[in-house]
Formats: C-alpha cells, structure tokens, sequence
C-alpha cells in the first residue's frame, strides 16, 4: 500500500553540525508534507510545512526540500543543538483530511 | 493561547473494559483528528471530527468510536478493549476548512491494557 517512510531510522550527530533526515513518499496524490519532532512522553510538534507547489521552504534554523519527482522529503537543521535530539516525523496529507506518518528517524547528539 | 489539551495522562484498564479519552483543541480550532501510536512507531489515523460529525476515518474496527461536542472539545472512546490497545492516544486539532489543513497535537493520553 501506499506509505510514507524514512530512510533511516537513526541519526548520530555531532553539535554544531548541520543535519539532514530523509523522507520517501509514495502516494502521488500528496500535495501537503510536514515535519514534526517528537521528545520522549510528548506529542508531535509541528516544526515545518511544505506545499506540493513549492520545492524548498525555510525557517527558523531549518529547511524543508520537497522533490516531487522523486517522492522524496528532507529536513535540514543547521547548527544542530543538544535540545534537536528527538524523533522526526515525515507526514503526509492528500487533501482527504489524515495524515500520514513513517515510521520516524531518532536524531541523537553528540556533545 | 491554549494549545491541545488531553485528559488524562495515563489510564491503565482490563481485557473487555470500556474507555473514554477527551480532548479540547487549540482556541480558534474547529476540527479534532485522533491517533494511535504504537512504541516506536509513527502515529495512525482514527477518525476525524469536523461539524459534530465524522468526517473521515482511518482502517480501525467499530470498537472505535467518537464524539464532538459544539464546543468543538472531543471524546474518544474504546470497548472491549484489547491487549493490543495498548498505546499513546494523541489528539490533533486544525482549522477544517480544506483537506490539507496543518494538524498541532496535543500530548496524549497513554493507555495501558492488562
């Protein structure tokens, strides 16, 4: 069935390096994605969202690139700080109202 | 501005017992969604409340069921529970005007089933 899916589901990164987390969707029909970050014993917490008529979208120390082509979705965290250590989700909406979650990356930093 | 809330915290319940989870949305919110999420896996999709009614729902058995009230608060409830209903239930609200509307969560109800 259709799904959405991260690459790996860990990630070792050093403080202060920049980090990027991997996300492959295979519903064609998705025209919304977003990261949430979720910390032990809390819910998901929206970080970034993306639209399928964009391809690239920035915030606050992060970037989301989306390319359709490819169905692929990454997260990119610059200057990654001990407190970004959590469990990333990729979603995905097709405009039927449900999200769609994989099955999340943990991202742990290294001091 | 108040986020999500839920209640309550943790809950732990038998095989074959009966369980209600509430939830209100973040102020301004009309639409509440529910999640199970298993240890160590993402969320899936229950259903989701729009208008007082079920909107749209996800491939869970009857024993799920829900409830939206006019102030847009929320209930989930369970029935003859299972082992395997053992999860964190979480709560998202939105703003339901479009099929892609951006979902904020609250931080869940754990429910434990022995």
């Amino acid at each position: 069935g259709e799904s959405v899916g991260l690459h790996l589901p860990t990630l070792s990164v050093q403080e202060g390096d920049n980090s990027i987390i991997n996300c492959a969707y295979s519903n064609s029909a998705s025209d919304y994605f977003i990261w949430y970050k979720q910390e032990s014993g809390k819910g998901p917490q929206f970080i970034i969202d993306i639209r399928s008529n964009m391809d690239k979208r920035q915030g606050q120390r992060v970037t989301v690139l989306l390319n359709k082509t490819v169905k692929h979705l990454s997260l990119q965290i610059a200057a990654t700080q001990p407190g970004d250590s959590a469990v990333y989700f990729c979603a995905e909406e097709a405009n039927d109202y449900k999200l769609s979650f994989g099955a999340g990356t943990t991202v742990t930093v290294r001091a | 501005d108040a986020g999500v809330t839920q209640s309550p915290t943790h809950l732990i319940k038998t095989r074959g017992q009966q369980v209600t989870l509430r939830c209100s949305p973040k102020s301004g919110h009309d639409t509440v969604s529910w999640y199970q999420q298993a240890l160590g896996q993402g969320p899936q999709f229950i259903f989701q409340y729009y208008e007082e009614e079920e909107r749209q729902r996800g491939n869970f058995p009857d024993r799920f069921s829900g409830h939206q009230f006019p102030n847009y608060s929320s209930e989930l409830n369970v029935n003859a529970l299972l082992l395997g209903d053992s999860a964190l239930y979480l709560c998202a609200s939105s703003l339901g005007t479009t099929g892609t509307d951006t979902q904020y969560f609250g931080p869940g109800t754990r429910l434990t089933v022995l």
